[in-house]
């Protein structure tokens, strides 16, 4: 069983749409977390969750706006995609600051 | 801002050859930990040091803690085709709970 799952993998859209990715860990963890890599590698915190609440919120547009519905599920919704948003969005989990367990990545390419 | 950075940003060797990459951070933290990720994949955590802790071994893998020079090195002995990855550092903050990554080291094992 895969531990955090992400879905969908690959995501292509128009500026402008609105789209939603999906995560789900089955490790038990306590927090969630949201990166975006960009084309060069760099990994960047955008939010993360501790049981359901939200504790970092990286400086990100207000577009994206992360939901918990409980503490193995964390949400990504992007309102008005811009060609900028392009890029791998990884969710991840872990027990509070330990080590992180990674999903496999969605690409987002905004045409 | 930027935590870690990892040196160098790309480093080809032969197969059987030893591999160092090294990291530098800015501000004290709790832990360091590795992170390998393979092409189109998520990352996957290698090893973590604690900060009272100066070297820590895990099969081929070695690493190092210098609190003093705010550094840390990995090392991956008799290196094999399939180490071919990009590889990251991630230091958390002691201050908060925030894991921040390096930009990373590309590493290519050469036939």
């Amino acid at each position: 069983d895969t531990a955090v799952s992400q879905t969908p993998k690959y995501l292509v859209t128009q500026m402008g749409n609105d789209k939603s990715i999906k995560c789900e860990q089955n490790l038990g963890h306590d927090t969630m977390y949201w990166y975006k890599q960009d084309s060069k590698k760099f990994l960047k915190i955008m939010f993360s969750y501790n049981n359901k609440e939200l504790i970092i919120n990286e400086t990100v547009p207000n577009r994206f706006s992360p939901k918990s519905p409980d503490k193995a599920h964390l949400n990504l919704h992007i309102n008005s995609l811009e060609l900028g948003d392009s890029a791998v969005y990884f969710c991840a989990s872990s027990q509070r600051g330990d080590i992180q367990y990674f999903g496999a990545g969605t690409r987002l390419s905004v045409l | 801002s930027q935590q870690g950075e990892e040196d160098p940003q790309a480093l080809s060797i032969q197969e059987g050859e030893n591999a160092t990459m090294n990291c530098s951070y800015k501000t004290s933290i709790n832990n360091l930990q590795w992170y390998r990720q393979n092409s189109g994949r998520g990352l996957v955590h290698l090893i973590l040091i604690r900060s009272n802790e100066r070297e820590k071994h895990s099969g081929r893998l070695r690493v190092t803690l210098d609190t003093s020079k705010k550094s840390s090195s990995l090392l991956i002995t008799a290196s094999r085709a399939a180490d071919t990855a990009s590889y990251f550092c991630a230091t958390d903050r002691n201050r908060d709970d925030k894991i921040i990554f390096g930009k990373g080291t590309r590493l290519h094992i050469l036939p």
